[in-house]
């Protein structure tokens, strides 16, 4: 397996205000790592790609200039939550894959999840 | 586009005894992945099972077993001797070409004592 580590766990900040959340991973290489959404007793909706590097893609309808991500090396990608409102209020999941390296190979399309954020916006 | 269905949004289950879970799912590749994956209380997403599609055996892990049918897209969750830290949120998750994963809605599962 692997793993993975998202700070903080839990959120609280007025709204107006931006959070950063940060995933990483403690013993792998990450080059793809995901971000999640997810609402209560609901399922996750994929929000965005990140790759190492480069932009992330996002997917529909997620708005990419509210909701900034930096993957800025193989262990730390980031998610700010920028200008919150109490309808961003969510617990918010990331995930790694693994990387194909020398290493070790991947576990194709196995995904490592963190243990989430609870964001509130009051 | 691929699709995930889990018809059932809560299921019970007596502790020691066996629970099946449902899951189908539609898709036009060949090459695929399809997981179980297990969220308890505490949200933590955990791999419960792992099945490769081009093995027409079915996965098996200690208590957990799937019902792989390729040719009906089905993919279903026997989860024997339930214990009472089987009481989770189960979701049917396709990995395909693109590396996303996609999500059926999920199965709440209780285990009663």
């Amino acid at each position: 397996g692997a793993v993975v580590s998202q700070h903080p766990s839990w959120v609280i900040c007025k709204s107006g205000t931006s959070v950063k959340i940060e995933c990483r991973s403690l013993d792998f290489q990450a080059t793809t790592m995901f971000w999640y959404r997810q609402f209560p007793k609901q399922s996750l909706m994929l929000m965005a790609t990140s790759n190492e590097g480069s932009k992330a893609t996002y997917e529909q309808g997620v708005e990419k200039d509210k909701f900034l991500i930096n993957h800025a090396s193989l262990t730390l990608s980031t998610l700010t939550v920028t200008s919150a409102h109490p309808e961003d209020s969510s617990f918010y999941i990331c995930s790694l894959q693994r990387y194909w390296g020398l290493a070790g190979g991947s576990q194709n399309n196995e995904q490592f999840f963190g243990p989430g954020t609870r964001l509130t916006v009051l | 586009a691929q699709t995930v269905t889990q018809s059932q949004p809560e299921m019970s289950v007596q502790e020691a005894e066996t629970v099946t879970l449902s899951c189908t799912y539609d898709t036009s590749e060949s090459d695929y992945y399809l997981f179980w994956y297990k969220q308890p209380p505490s949200r933590q997403m955990i791999l419960v099972i792992r099945q490769e599609a081009y093995k027409q055996q079915n996965a098996t892990e200690n208590r957990f077993s799937v019902n792989f049918q390729k040719a009906a897209k089905s993919f279903s969750l026997k989860i024997s001797d339930s214990q009472l830290g089987d009481a989770a949120m189960y979701f049917c998750v396709y990995g395909g070409a693109t590396n996303k994963l996609i999500f059926g809605t999920g199965t709440l599962l209780a285990v009663q004592p």
